[in-house]
């Protein structure tokens, strides 16, 4: 079945900071690949998706490009802020069943 | 209000029983679903309605759980015969057409279960 998988946390990073959170996934057929972030305190929210290959999605300076060849949607930022400290989920939706499915979720935390 | 909707956002109950957890989705949303997270755990798909077709259940651990959607709006989880093992936050969410829309879920702020 479709699965996510994603690198474990807690990842620590100071400001400024390349920060890159790997996730790689196993579907058949063509999901359609999201970021979630959920920060301290507040619900899942929607970071940014890609909805094919070679797409990219984008969103407050996070990146992450839906790769079909390795099987990867990694998270990437150039500088990582403080305000940036939280939890992000990768997840898989398969437009045959209409599930997301989630990835366990990594912890970011950026020090000052 | 303009947002998901869960209610009780804390629940604690004894081991045994029942407990009933609401979601309101948000108004016009035809794509209702509903996970778990435990600590340390990533989030585990348990339900997914789609307006009228029959639910998803693919992922409800046991016949313990079971979920109803009436009229296409509200979402009542229902959890018989609690177990410790069944602590956790629940989370629902709703969409406008689910994955085959927007593909963006809204989630609600989550019902928080602790069973002693």
């Amino acid at each position: 079945g479709n699965s996510v998988t994603q690198m474990e946390g807690p990842v620590t990073l100071s400001e400024e900071a390349f920060l890159t959170i790997n996730c790689t996934y196993t579907a058949t057929g063509y999901p359609s690949l999201f970021w979630y972030v959920q920060y301290p305190g507040e619900g899942l929210q929607l970071l940014l998706k890609a909805t094919k290959a070679d797409d990219k999605g984008s969103n407050k300076g996070f990146e992450a490009t839906y790769r079909k060849e390795t099987t990867s949607f990694h998270l990437e930022k150039g500088s990582v802020q403080v305000s940036d400290s939280a939890v992000y989920f990768c997840a898989l939706g398969s437009s045959n069943t209409g599930k997301l499915i989630f990835g366990q979720g990594t912890t970011l935390q950026v020090k000052p | 209000g303009a947002g998901v909707s869960q209610s009780p956002s804390n629940k604690v109950t004894e081991k045994g029983k029942d407990v009933e957890l609401r979601c309101d989705p948000i108004s016009g949303h035809t794509a209702l679903y509903w996970y778990r997270q435990s600590l340390g755990q990533g989030l585990e798909f348990l339900i997914y309605f789609q307006g009228n077709s029959a639910p998803d259940k693919s992922g409800l651990p046991s016949d313990r759980f079971s979920a109803e959607r009436t009229g296409g709006s509200v979402s009542t989880l229902t959890i018989q015969r609690t177990q410790q093992e069944d602590s956790a936050v629940y989370l629902c969410a709703s969409s406008d057409g689910g994955i085959r829309g927007t593909g963006e879920l809204f989630f609600g702020e989550g019902s928080r279960l602790t069973v002693l």
